[in-house]
C-alpha cells in the first residue's frame, strides 16, 4: 500500500532559525496536504497544494510540491515558539480515495 | 461556527471490555472520518462515511471495531473486545466533500486499556 515518509522525525531549533520538514511519497500524489498538530491538540489544516512543482506561502511558511508529485516540503523562516508542534504531511494517491499521514515532524523552538 | 464534537474525551478501561465514542460533525459536512493517533504516530484512517455510506474500512480491525452513522450526520466507533494496543486517541474528522478538501479535526478521545 502507499506509504508517506517524512524527515526528520524531530527538529530542535533555535528561536530565529529556520526549520524545513519533507514528505515522500512512495506512489504519485494528486494532491498533498499539510497539518499542524500542537502539543495536546488536535491537527489543524494548513494547505493543500494539487499542481506539479506549485509553490505556496503563508507568511513565514513555504510550502512546496515537487515536480514528479512524489514529494512535498514545508520550510519555515525564522522559526518562533508559536511554531512548536508536529507538523503532518498527507497525501492521496492519484488512484485512490484515501489520505495516508505521515508520521509528522516535531518541532521544538528554545527561546 | 461550531467545530467536531467528541465524546467522551477520556476514557479508561479494562482489556476485552467494550467502549464507544460519539462524533458530531460540522454542519452540512458530508464527509465523516475516524482515525487511530497511536503516541508519536501520525493519525490512520479507520473508517471514512460519504454522508451514511462507507467509502473506505480496510484498516477497520472488523473483528473488534465497528462504526456506523445512521441518519449520515453523527457517528460511533465501537470497540469489543478492547486491547492492550487499542490505547491512542481517537480523532473524528469531517469535510465538506472528499479527500480534496480539508478535514476539520475534533478534539479526540484519548482511551487507555489497562
Amino acid at each position: 500500500g502507499q506509504q508517506v515518509m517524512q524527515i526528520p522525525q524531530y527538529q530542535h531549533v533555535q528561536e530565529g532559525e529556520d526549520f524545513t520538514t519533507y514528505c515522500n511519497s512512495s506512489t504519485t500524489l494528486s494532491n498533498i496536504q499539510w497539518y499542524k498538530q500542537r502539543p495536546g491538540g488536535h491537527p489543524v489544516f494548513l494547505i493543500q497544494l494539487v499542481k506539479s512543482g506549485e509553490v505556496k506561502k503563508q507568511k513565514r511558511l513555504t510550502f512546496q510540491f515537487g515536480e514528479a508529485k512524489k514529494n512535498s516540503s514545508l520550510h519555515i523562516t525564522a522559526t518562533q515558539t508559536t511554531d512548536v508542534g508536529t507538523y503532518f504531511c498527507a497525501g492521496k494517491e492519484t488512484s485512490g480515495s484515501r489520505l495516508t499521514f505521515g508520521e509528522g515532524t516535531q518541532l521544538t523552538v528554545n527561546p | 461556527e461550531a467545530g467536531v464534537a467528541q465524546s467522551p474525551r477520556y476514557k479508561i478501561i479494562e482489556k476485552r471490555q467494550s467502549v464507544a465514542f460519539w462524533c458530531n460533525p460540522i454542519s452540512g459536512h458530508a464527509t465523516l472520518y475516524w482515525y487511530q493517533q497511536i503516541l508519536g504516530q501520525g493519525p490512520k484512517l479507520l473508517i471514512q462515511f460519504q454522508n451514511n455510506g462507507v467509502v473506505d474500512d480496510s484498516q477497520l480491525p472488523k473483528d473488534r471495531f465497528s462504526a456506523e452513522r445512521l441518519k449520515g450526520v453523527d457517528s460511533t466507533l465501537k470497540i469489543q473486545p478492547a486491547k492492550l494496543e487499542d490505547s491512542a486517541v481517537y480523532l473524528c474528522a469531517s469535510s465538506l466533500g472528499g479527500n480534496s478538501y480539508e478535514q476539520y479535526f475534533g478534539p479526540g478521545t484519548r482511551l487507555t486499556v489497562t
